[in-house]
């Protein structure tokens, strides 16, 4: 099954905010997340596991509520590299991505 | 760098041929996955390898098998190829099986079944 991302997608303008949502129906161990640009191959950003340890980026950062297997992904004062589409992927070993966020900052 | 090479960006097939997609990873990654990618949808997972001869479904396996007779490869085999398997696939590895480890991508195999 897999995970939901919301919003489908968000338009901003340089220096905005967003914040991307990613909701399970399964147990959650770890999250990761993605980002691909037009053309190119999907790039990690992150990982977030349970406890609180997270791996990655250090200019996005994300939140990983274990209970309610929702994580989100955070962006500040969003440049115009960070336009692409967002997934969020889950699974110990099977790993299943979601539906897909596309991003767009515009100048 | 690791390295995660699909053997054709573009590939047009027609209806009814087997095709065979190559994926092939050289940081001797344990786990390789195939993924396709539809607008709206998000990637989904066809199948994946966790070692040498051993394959799981994902969650959409029909119409499609795969082989790994060697770790470094990986392929994607659609035995008869229909037009509404036309779609971008995406070959994916890791290093482990552990939960905290990032898969690398391939750039991806556009296929077109006419």
């Amino acid at each position: 099954q897999q995970p939901v991302q919301s919003p489908q997608a968000v338009i901003l303008r340089e220096g905005e905010d967003a914040v991307i949502n990613c909701s399970s129906s399964k147990a959650l161990y770890s999250v990761h997340w993605y980002r691909q640009k037009h053309g190119e191959a999907p790039v990690f950003l992150m990982i977030l596991l349970k406890g609180g340890e997270q791996k990655g980026h250090d200019k996005i950062s994300a939140s990983f509520n274990e209970k309610k297997q929702q994580s989100s992904l955070y962006l500040t004062a969003s440049q115009l590299s960070y336009s692409g589409t967002y997934f969020c992927g889950t699974g110990f070993q099977k790993l299943v991505f979601g539906t897909g966020t596309r991003l767009l900052v515009s100048p | 760098d690791v390295k995660v090479t699909q053997s054709s960006r573009y590939l047009v097939k027609r209806t009814g041929e087997k095709v065979f997609l190559e994926c092939v990873q050289d940081m001797d990654h344990e786990n390789m996955f195939w993924y396709r990618q539809d607008p709206g949808l998000g990637l989904r997972l066809i199948y994946f390898s966790y070692d040498v001869k051993m394959k799981e479904k994902g969650d959409i396996p029909e119409g499609y098998s795969v082989s790994r007779e060697k770790k470094e490869r990986f392929s994607l085999i659609l035995e008869s190829a229909s037009t509404n398997q036309t779609s971008m696939y995406l070959c994916a590895s890791s290093p482990s099986t552990g939960a905290d480890t990032e898969a690398f991508f391939g750039q991806g195999t556009r296929l077109t079944v006419v």
